[in-house]
């Protein structure tokens, strides 16, 4: 079975800078699916940014990138210029390529404070 | 586009009741995928469906079932419910072809 792991529960950073949240996950599998979702205190999940495994390219959506290390099986998230508006927790998750279906497995969670 | 809908959006039982959450989905996608979230275990799946059948389940006890109509809409339902129960409910749909799904709003249940 996959897992998912988050390993810092809590992470702040200032307005305008940069933080890099943290995922590794754990799969005997070389095709899968990799995102990042953010949820709010309105408890909406948000899709933030996906990555397929057999793309080497690191996927980027505006302000937001990840540093996809596959055999170290790492899938980090990196928020560019910070905003207030980026205050959620940050969900890593897991989805197979290669079984039908479409569940996730997600990671504990990472809280982000953004400090004005 | 309209997103994923999740009704109700709060809901209050007491202890050995049933309960049926309902998710109608995206327009065109038909899978259509259940969690629990909770403090304490986190994000779990519970079923997916699709094209009215069962594609996957996760470890959850027979209490919850579900099941999925012909224009993709679906319902859990949670039996004999336990404190336990307690938790935010969230549905997510995804269209054939593709890899992402997208989710509801959630239903906050509370059992008492």
């Amino acid at each position: 079975a996959q897992t998912v792991t988050q390993s810092q529960p809590e992470m702040s950073v200032q307005e305008a800078e940069t933080v890099t949240l943290s995922c590794t996950y754990d799969t005997s599998e070389s095709d899968y699916y990799l995102f990042w979702y953010k949820q709010p205190p309105s408890r909406q999940m948000i899709l933030v940014i996906r990555q397929e495994a057999y793309k080497q390219q690191n996927a980027t959506e505006n302000r937001f990138s990840v540093n996809f290390q596959k055999a170290a099986k790492s899938f980090s998230l990196k928020i560019s210029d910070s905003q207030l508006g980026d205050a959620a927790m940050y969900f890593c998750a897991y989805r197979s390529g290669e079984t039908s279906g479409s569940r996730l497995t997600f990671g504990e969670g990472t809280q982000l404070t953004v400090n004005p | 586009k309209a997103g994923v809908t999740q009704t109700p959006r709060y809901l209050i039982k007491t202890r050995g009741q049933q309960v049926t959450l309902s998710c109608s989905p995206i327009s065109g996608h038909r899978s259509v995928s259940w969690y629990q979230q909770t403090p304490g275990q986190g994000l779990q799946f519970l079923f997916e469906y699709f094209s009215e059948t069962q594609r996957n389940k996760g470890n959850f006890p027979g209490r919850f079932s579900g099941r999925q109509f012909s224009n993709s809409r679906s319902e859990m339902n949670v039996s004999t419910l336990e404190l336990g129960d307690s938790a935010l409910y969230l549905c997510a749909t995804q269209r054939p072809g593709t890899d992402t799904q997208y989710f509801g709003p959630g239903t906050r249940l509370t059992v008492l």
